[in-house]
């Protein structure tokens, strides 16, 4: 099957400092991503749709400025967190489809994220 | 927008008994809903999905069902096993890879041995 890695898969940082997440479609070209934030014992919550060579498009609530995507590539999309801050420790997945006309979701791993 | 209602959020069930997860949803035009198993600290992964043009759709121990008058489908798993623990999702979406699936709440399966 498709595979969607994400780097790294865990990550510590200061307050105040910004981290960037890598989700990377390893086997097929993706022209959308999905990046989701969970957070313990809870459901995936999408945060924005992420597009190859466009804007991202962002849930309602989701700061566009704190959290920066850029879909770069066919296989790449990235996710930065800037001024983190201890409320933004999560686990961040993103999610891919192997193409325009498939349904079927590939995730990636996950990046676990704390905020100290 | 799309909505959907999974429930229960927990269920625990003896090993070997069945398990039913149940799941509705409010857009008529939704036409594709998958189910997703995620273990601690994983990735949701696809375990079975179903189509509108289809009623049922089994799968060795895993069935789903879809009643598409009543907006609400069904995930059965019989013979559970203790690996069988885990959250399950459900989602609603429209079919096509650019289309947001909307995911319900999960449920935390825990199967006793």
């Amino acid at each position: 099957g498709a595979v969607v890695s994400q780097h790294p898969s865990w990550v510590i940082c200061k307050s105040g400092t910004s981290v960037k997440i890598e989700c990377r479609s390893l086997d097929f070209q993706a022209t959308t991503m999905f990046w989701y934030r969970q957070f313990p014992k809870q459901s995936l919550m999408l945060m924005a749709t992420s597009n190859e060579g466009s804007k991202a498009t962002y849930e309602q609530g989701v700061e566009k400025d704190k959290f920066l995507i850029n879909h770069a590539s066919l296989t790449l999309s990235t996710l930065t967190v800037t001024s983190a801050h201890p409320e933004d420790s999560s686990f961040y997945i993103c999610s891919a489809p192997t193409g325009p006309s498939t349904d079927t979701q590939y995730f990636g791993p996950g990046t676990r994220l704390t905020v100290l | 927008g799309e909505n959907v209602e999974q429930h229960p959020s927990t269920l625990s069930v003896q090993e070997g008994d069945s398990a039913v997860i149940k799941c509705t949803y409010s857009d008529s035009a939704s036409n594709y809903f998958p189910w997703y198993k995620q273990e601690l600290g994983k990735r949701p992964q696809l375990i079975i999905d179903i189509r509108s043009n289809v009623g049922e759709k089994k799968d060795q121990r895993i069935a789903v069902t879809l009643n598409k008058t009543a907006k609400h489908f069904s995930l059965h798993i019989t013979e559970t096993q203790p690996e069988d623990s885990a959250v399950y999702f459900c989602a609603a979406s429209i079919s096509g890879g650019s289309y947001i699936p909307t995911f319900g709440r999960g449920t935390s399966l825990i199967v006793h041995p």
